[in-house]
């Protein structure tokens, strides 16, 4: 199975920092990773998929990047509402397969 | 687009359950569907995809011979048969659409396997 390792796996920000969270695939997926945020009690959201491609509806503060092995998720600007666990998920080879998650606090 | 669970429950060790999830407001036989969980306090796991179909499914290792994908076009209702249920089997099940990212997910059932 393909190991999705995201780092950090908690970090603590304040309003209009620039965030990046990491994920790190244990072999190639081309861009098939998405990432999701997820707040307590609530089923996961889309954010991101192919990569790069900002799903419908989400802030344009949200990006992605990356290829093959490493990949990151940008807040450009944080918000008081982007308080949530972060995941990330690879759909290149089965099973498919998501990070342990990174939780961000605001400060 | 909406997506609503049921069938969630508490279960002997050894039981089975039948989840089920029902599809509204979109074309229900167009997408692949998926099935993944959480356990508590835990991170998410994917476990199952069915094609638009239904003639092709996958599953995550930790279920496969246990579990079973299977849909309903004309019901608009997706469905998971659980056998062998397992106390690592405690989670909350969502249904989500889509083939390899998930855009839609129902609310979740919560399923506790205990004795």
């Amino acid at each position: 199975d393909i190991q999705m390792t995201q780092s950090p796996s908690s970090v603590s920000a304040s309003v209009g920092d620039r965030v990046t969270i990491t994920c790190r695939a244990s072999q190639g997926i081309r861009s098939w990773l998405a990432w999701y945020q997820q707040k307590p009690g609530t089923a996961p959201k889309l954010l991101i998929y192919a990569a790069s491609t900002l799903q419908t509806g989400v802030p344009s503060r949200f990006s992605g990047s990356g290829s093959e092995t490493d990949f990151t998720l940008t807040i450009s600007s944080l918000q008081p509402e982007d308080s949530a666990t972060y995941y990330c998920q690879q759909a290149n080879n089965f099973p498919y397969t998501f990070g342990q998650g990174t939780k961000l606090e605001i400060k | 687009v909406q997506l609503v669970e049921s069938g969630g429950g508490l279960v002997k060790p050894g039981g089975s359950l039948r989840l089920s999830c029902a599809a509204s407001r979109f074309i229900f036989s167009d997408y692949y569907m998926t099935w993944i969980r959480q356990a508590p306090g835990k991170g998410l796991e994917w476990i199952s995809y069915i094609s638009d179909t239904g003639g092709y499914t996958n599953y995550a290792d930790s279920v496969k011979g246990r579990f079973t994908i299977s849909r309903d076009n004309a019901k608009n209702s997706l469905y998971l048969h659980m056998n062998g249920l397992r106390g690592e089997d405690t989670a909350v099940y969502y249904c989500a659409r889509g083939q390899y990212s998930y855009g839609y997910w129902g609310q979740g059932t919560l399923v506790t396997v205990s004795s």
